[in-house]
């Protein structure tokens, strides 16, 4: 059964940090991974999907890397601002199965 | 706009008393799933769909039934609920093409917010 990993659970930061999220899987067999943003209350927003044959997407402020062999990716944020306060969640994606992680809490203060 | 639409977005029903959420894609996606969120348990995935008549359990199927009758549409019945399916359900749908741009990116309902009393 896949198993999918957030470290940390909570990070806060000053405003302008450049961080990294991090996301470990148990099975290497997997299509797709995708990063989620959702704010308190919220409906999910996709950041970035990574296929299985990619190593990282970019978009903006982020970047998302993807190591299969290892079990890892890892979301990272440029620049912080306060509005990328939000639950970070990944998603590991086989077919039509999903299996998230339970997500890291990021906190940037002005 | 291109959405996924669940109905209705906040519910309060007794123990016992069957009810459907409805969840409809505008984007001719071949998947479909459901997940529930609870506090601590972090996104579960309750039913998916491959397509047109073709489900499979996720992990929490239990007390949960699906249907896929039309490919825009993926209800989600509780035929008896109980109070431990008080919860933030989500439905969410993507195409299953690798070849396609976009494929199996996930696009998620804004969520239906159910309690059990």
């Amino acid at each position: 059964k896949q198993e999918v990993t957030q470290i940390p659970a909570a990070l806060s930061v000053p405003e302008g940090e450049n961080l990294v999220l991090n996301c470990s899987f148990t099975d290497s067999a997997i299509y797709n991974l995708q990063w989620f943003r959702q704010d308190p209350g919220k409906g999910l927003t996709s950041l970035l999907l990574i296929q299985s044959s990619q190593r990282e997407q970019t978009s903006g402020r982020l970047n998302a890397s993807l190591d299969k062999s290892s079990g890892r990716s890892t979301l990272y944020i440029a620049a912080s601002q306060p509005g990328d306060s939000a639950t970070y969640l990944c998603a590991v994606i086989n077919a039509g199965k999903s299996t998230f992680g339970d997500g890291t809490t990021l906190t940037v203060k002005p | 706009e291109a959405q996924v639409t669940q109905n209705p977005r906040y519910l309060i029903t007794v123990t016992g008393k069957k009810l459907t959420v409805t969840c409809s894609q505008n984007m001719n996606h071949e998947y479909m799933s459901w997940y529930r969120q609870d506090p601590g348990l972090g996104l579960r995935q309750i039913y998916y769909s491959m397509n047109v008549e073709v489900t499979d359990k996720g992990d929490v199927p239990e007390g949960y039934k699906v249907s896929r009758k039309e490919k825009r549409n993926f209800p989600l019945i509780l035929e008896s609920p109980s109070p431990n399916q008080t919860s933030l359900y989500f439905c969410a749908s993507s195409f299953s093409s690798q070849a396609r741009a976009g494929a199996n990116v996930l696009t998620f309902g804004a969520g239906s917010r159910l309690t059990v009393l």
